[in-house]
């Protein structure tokens, strides 16, 4: 099946630091998708890319749907203590239509050092 | 609106035991996943179902059956549970395309089994 590979798997930072990780895929997506999950939460959806190249913002974070469509990035700018968690990519690929199927990848986890 | 719900949010089993998640969502949505997620393996497809009456296999489907109730209702049973069971399942249902920009995942339930 489809894998992803998600860089770094850990990250500690210092408040006020520039955050980046990306996602890998051994084929193409229609979709990229950038999570986050919470303690005790389940993940939830931070921003969603449909086009290869497309670059979209969402407040301090900028994700970026890759040319080739096998991977994507996720930035965030000037982080701050609420944004720990663990940081996970999905892409979709449409298989059969109206039958859309997410394949996660492994997840980054961000720890803030105060 | 509450989204997506499941039930129970913990449960502990006895190996053999058998026991039926259950996932609802009040968003109109046609498609429904049921996920497990394990430390370091992110979020992996275990069944879906494209719409009311249909149900397709994921990644690892292997010790699980899946029931389309109606279109608001997803549940998981696990026949006969194994250790290898433990795990945080999530319910998702989803909504891709081009205008949409949500897509919701339940809070989890933790299934431990003995």
């Amino acid at each position: 099946g489809q894998q992803l590979n998600q860089s770094p798997q850990s990250m500690f930072i210092q408040e006020g630091e520039d955050v980046s990780m990306n996602c890998t895929s051994s084929s193409i997506f229609n979709t990229w998708l950038w999570y986050k999950q919470e303690p005790g939460e389940g993940p939830v959806l931070l921003i969603a890319l449909y086009k290869a190249g497309e670059l979209t913002s969402n407040g301090r974070l900028t994700a970026q749907f890759g040319i080739t469509r096998k991977d994507s990035f996720l930035n965030i700018s000037a982080s701050i203590p609420s944004d720990v968690g663990i940081y996970f990519c999905a892409g979709q690929s449409l298989f059969n239509f109206g039958n859309e199927k997410l394949t996660f990848g492994t997840g980054t986890r961000l720890t803030i050092i105060p | 609106n509450a989204g997506v719900t499941q039930t129970p949010k913990f449960q502990v089993l006895k190996t053999g035991q058998s026991m039926t998640l259950q996932c609802a969502q009040d968003m109109n949505h046609n498609s429904m996943y049921w996920y497990r997620q394990d430390p370091g393996m992110g979020l992996r497809l275990i069944y879906y179902s494209a719409s009311e009456g249909t149900t397709d296999k994921g990644e690892v489907p292997n010790g699980y059956n899946v029931s389309r109730l109606n279109k608001r209702e997803f549940s998981l049973r696990l026949e006969s549970a194994a250790p290898s069971q433990t795990s945080v399942y999530f319910c998702a249902s989803i909504r891709v395309g081009a205008e949409s920009d949500t897509q919701y995942f339940g809070p989890g339930t933790r299934l431990t089994v003995l």
